[in-house]
């Protein structure tokens, strides 16, 4: 059975620019959530959506906006590139509440 | 409020011995599940061991094990048998099954160095 898979693993833009990651989720899971974690803040969550419908979010600018295809699949998007959006992007994985959520490997953003 | 706590930035451990990682949690809803994840160098999230706040039973995953002492709002992972593989970032995580969410709040992770 597939893990969860992120592309790309890793990227470098330039401030003011946009950024778009993908996640595939485990087949069968509905539920695809967002986290970002960088040295000073650890990890947050950015967004959960379950079967196309974003049902949480967390405390960030409106740069960060997601979307979630029919195939359980999501990208997330940042427009407007900052410094302080070089990160780790993790997306998980899971089936709903209640149960075990798995990650990817993430994918190693750089803003210069 | 919904936190958690991890005490120790930092700890080592001799190969072969047993460790256990802190972890306490605060939180009023009665339904919620705690995780722990290990994270090396490269990156990757890799999922531990889960514990529901209605398991009766303490969880385990082969070398690792959850000391979940609900009254005490603790949830220690016990890794047995170090092995230097096992060196990496270890975060203890939770989730409020209320809402129907699958948010994850996280601690500051421990870092472990296994020595040989």
């Amino acid at each position: 059975k597939a893990g969860v898979t992120q592309t790309p693993r890793y990227l470098i833009k330039t401030r003011g620019q946009q950024v778009t990651l993908s996640c595939s989720p485990i087949s069968g899971h509905r539920s695809v959530s967002w986290y970002q974690q960088t040295p000073g803040q650890g990890l947050q969550f950015l967004f959960e959506y379950f079967s196309e419908t974003q049902r949480n979010k967390g405390n960030f600018p409106g740069r960060f906006s997601g979307r979630q295809f029919s195939n359980s699949r999501s990208e997330m998007n940042v427009s407007t590139l900052e410094l302080g959006d070089s990160a780790l992007y993790l997306c998980a994985s899971g089936q709903g509440t209640g149960n075990t959520i798995y990650f990817g490997e993430g994918s190693w953003l750089t803003v210069v | 409020a919904q936190k958690i706590t991890q005490t120790q930035p930092g700890m080592f451990v001799q190969e072969k011995e047993a460790v256990t990682l802190d972890c306490t949690y605060d939180t009023s809803d009665p339904s919620y599940g705690l995780f722990w994840y290990k994270q090396p160098s490269s990156g990757e999230m890799i999922f531990l061991i889960y514990q529901g706040s209605y398991d009766q039973q303490n969880a385990t995953e082969g070398r690792y094990s959850l000391n979940f002492q609900k009254a005490r709002k603790s949830a220690n992972l016990v890794i047995s048998a170090s092995q230097l593989g096992d060196s990496a970032m270890y975060f203890c995580a939770m989730n409020f099954f209320s809402g129907g969410y699958n948010k994850l709040i996280f601690g500051a992770g421990t870092r472990l160095a296994v020595h040989p």
